[in-house]
């Protein structure tokens, strides 16, 4: 099974700042990799696929990297409405799994 | 529109069975490519997947949760039903379901997610 290792677990930021959350893979899932945003109490919402595809309608202060097996998602010029919680999973394979979660917080 | 919706019980008693209906709408899960899976996440936990049905009846589970799990489809009622045996208070979460989309070849996400349905276990 691959096993997704997601850091940091929350990070404090403010309006306007970068964010850069990680995620590594235990193993090769050749960019097929998902990031997701979870609003308390509300499902997660696709941000981007493909490792660094935006999905539809996603706000382009959003983006994804990969290097190997560790990815990025990164938030630039944060805004009110990105705190929340994030979490990657990978599609390459059976189990699919998700990372840990990183929560996004005002500092 | 695409629109995915969960229901079932909110509270099950230990060692009971759980069943959770995922009522859709907007496309067909007997086209070639649909599929829909089930989530589930635990109060302030992450997310765990569990369960995917592919248009053509295939079906995937998670290994550690394979022997407690079924699902199926009903594409008459546009459902995806999964069952869930021997609960335990350990299976409390919110459980979700969610359309797997298939944007080329082998890359796809759980692009449209349902609200999600919170299940307690307890006597």
């Amino acid at each position: 099974d691959i096993q997704m290792t997601q850091s940091p677990s929350s990070v404090s930021a403010s309006v306007g700042d970068r964010v850069t959350i990680t995620c590594r893979a235990s193993q090769d899932i050749i960019s097929l990799l998902a990031w997701y945003q979870q609003k308390p109490g509300k499902a997660p919402k696709l941000l981007i696929y493909r490792a660094s595809t935006l999905q539809s309608g996603v706000p382009s202060r959003f983006s994804g990297s990969e290097s190997g097996t560790d990815f990025t998602l990164t938030i630039n010029t944060l805004q009110p409405e990105d705190f929340a919680t994030y979490y990657c999973q990978q599609a390459k394979s059976f189990p699919y799994s998700f990372g840990g979660g990183t929560k996004v917080e005002i500092k | 529109q695409i629109t995915l919706k969960e229901s079932g019980p909110t509270l099950v008693k230990p060692t009971q069975t759980l069943t959770l209906t995922c009522t859709f709408s907007g496309f067909s899960l007997s086209r070639n490519g649909m599929s829909v899976g089930w989530i589930r996440q635990p109060p302030g936990k992450a997310l765990e997947w569990l369960a995917l049905i592919f248009w053509d009846d295939d079906k995937r589970y998670s290994p550690s949760l394979k022997s407690k799990l079924t699902i199926t489809k009903d594409t008459s009622k546009d459902q995806v039903v999964l069952t869930m045996t021997n609960m335990d208070p350990v299976d409390t979460a919110t459980y979700y379901c969610a359309k797997l989309n298939y944007y080329d070849n082998n890359v796809h996400a759980f692009d449209i997610w349902g609200q999600g349905t919170m299940v307690t276990v307890s006597s």
